[in-house]
């Protein structure tokens, strides 16, 4: 089945310990999402990839930052994890950055700061 | 802005019962599109419907079913006889212009059938 995947489901780091999220997909979409997802708040968008163009919310903080080598391959990257940034993060996908492009999620990785 | 309001933070029902999701939001542009994610305890946000602006027919697709109203800028969303495996957070999203096309998502209304 066509999917989005990531891994690791469950991820623990050190307060300023950087650590990396990755995603996969298999439904060869060109526009590649993160997103970050506090307890009981709505999914906040950090920045997404249209092809090899990256994206990025205004409000982002430079402590997040992405990487999407091919087309399948989106990472996240986060340089000194603060305890704030504990969260759940998700990638999603879709085949174009147009309104009427559905997006497709994965399962999510949970981060935990210790 | 385009704005999207979930006001049911949460919601507990009976197995079986009906149950009305409302979902009412905020846009500028003519031309937008309305969603319907759920969220189970796993995590995955799951894809249930997509309505654009133009198209006010109201679907149903099982026991689900959603009444969209411009009149008052709305997209309520009704789950029939529901059931356990229902609940979850349910969120609704808007795409517009106005946001480049990403979608800003409502805060999610947590939905729970009881036995």
């Amino acid at each position: 089945d066509a999917m989005v995947i990531q891994n690791p489901r469950y991820q623990v780091t050190q307060f300023g310990k950087p650590v990396t999220l990755s995603c996969s997909q298999t439904l060869n979409h060109n526009v590649m999402y993160w997103y970050q997802q506090k307890s009981s708040q709505a999914p906040k968008l950090l920045f997404h990839y249209y092809d090899k163009d990256f994206n990025n919310e205004a409000d982002t903080p430079d402590n997040f930052q992405s990487r999407r080598p091919n087309t399948s391959f989106c990472f996240l990257d986060i340089r000194s994890p603060g305890l704030g940034d504990a969260a759940m993060y998700l990638c999603a996908t879709s085949r174009g950055r147009g309104g009427y492009n559905e997006q497709f999620f994965g399962p999510g990785t949970r981060l935990t700061v210790l | 802005a385009q704005k999207v309001t979930q006001a049911q933070t949460e919601i507990s029902v009976v197995e079986k019962e009906d149950v009305t999701l409302d979902c009412v939001y905020e846009t500028r542009d003519t031309t937008y599109y309305l969603f319907w994610y759920k969220q189970p305890p796993s995590g995955e946000l799951v894809f249930l419907i997509r309505r654009n602006s133009f198209d006010e027919q109201n679907e149903i697709s099982g026991r689900y079913s959603w009444n969209f109203q411009k009149s008052t800028s709305s997209f309520n969303f009704t789950i029939t006889a529901s059931q356990v495996v229902d609940s979850a957070v349910y969120f609704c999203a808007l795409s517009d212009n106005n946001a480049g096309n990403m979608l800003t998502f409502g805060r999610g209304t947590r939905l729970m059938v009881k036995p």
